[in-house]
């Protein structure tokens, strides 16, 4: 299985702060890597695909990128809706995995 | 507009064999390249793929699961069931169902089911 690693666990930040969240995997694939985010209560919303595709409607402070080992998903300037945590996830290869999750909290 | 909602009971007592339903609609699981998948995530903890199921058939399960799972589906329904055999308390959680297209991640989510495993 290739395993997903996030890092930080959790993070915290001011609105308007630039924020990374980075996902080391355990084997090197190309880009079939999504990143989710999830609300408390609620069903997790695909953001990214292919490791750096912005899904229709998902705010341009959103972007991904990375390849190999490597990816990351930035948010560029941090708005009180993005308070929430976030997943990867690989689909290169089955089973499909996911990391732990960071948690982003306000500062 | 895609939807998707998963029902199932909401209490399972150990051994016993756990039955979910995903009813979708605006999709059809004849289409080319699309699938339906299941994802658990335990209260606190992360996400976990645990099976899917595609328009030509195509069925992956999770290795730690395999052995207890079986995934159909009802093109005629538009529904895809999970079953689990022989529940244990770990497998409490709760269990989303999710719509997918090839080299894409999973874009709609049901809003998921809490199922609780316990004597």
């Amino acid at each position: 299985d290739i395993q997903m690693t996030q890092s930080p666990s959790t993070l915290s930040a001011f609105v308007g702060d630039r924020v990374t969240i980075t996902c080391r995997a355990s084997q090197s694939f190309s880009d079939w890597l999504a990143w989710y985010q999830q609300k408390p209560g609620r069903a997790p919303k695909l953001l990214i695909s292919k490791a750096s595709t912005l899904e229709v409607g998902v705010p341009s402070r959103f972007s991904g990128s990375g390849s190999g080992t490597e990816f990351t998903l930035t948010i560029s300037s941090l708005q009180p809706d993005d308070f929430a945590t976030y997943y990867c996830q690989q689909y290169t290869t089955y089973p499909w995995t996911f990391g732990q999750g960071t948690k982003v909290e306000i500062k | 507009q895609i939807t998707l909602k998963e029902s199932g009971p909401t209490l399972v007592e150990p051994t016993q064999t756990l039955t979910l339903t995903c009813t979708f609609s605006d999709f059809s699981l004849t289409t080319g390249g699309v699938g339906v998948g299941w994802i658990r995530q335990p209260p606190g903890k992360a996400l976990e793929w645990v099976a899917d199921i595609y328009w030509n058939g195509e069925i992956n399960y999770g290795p730690s699961l395999r052995s207890r799972l079986t995934i159909t589906k009802d093109t005629s329904k538009n529904q895809v069931v999970l079953t689990m055999t022989n529940v244990d308390p770990v497998d409490t959680g709760t269990y989303y169902c999710a719509h997918r297209r090839v080299h894409r991640g999973l874009d709609y989510w049901g809003q998921g089911t809490l199922v609780t495993v316990s004597s």
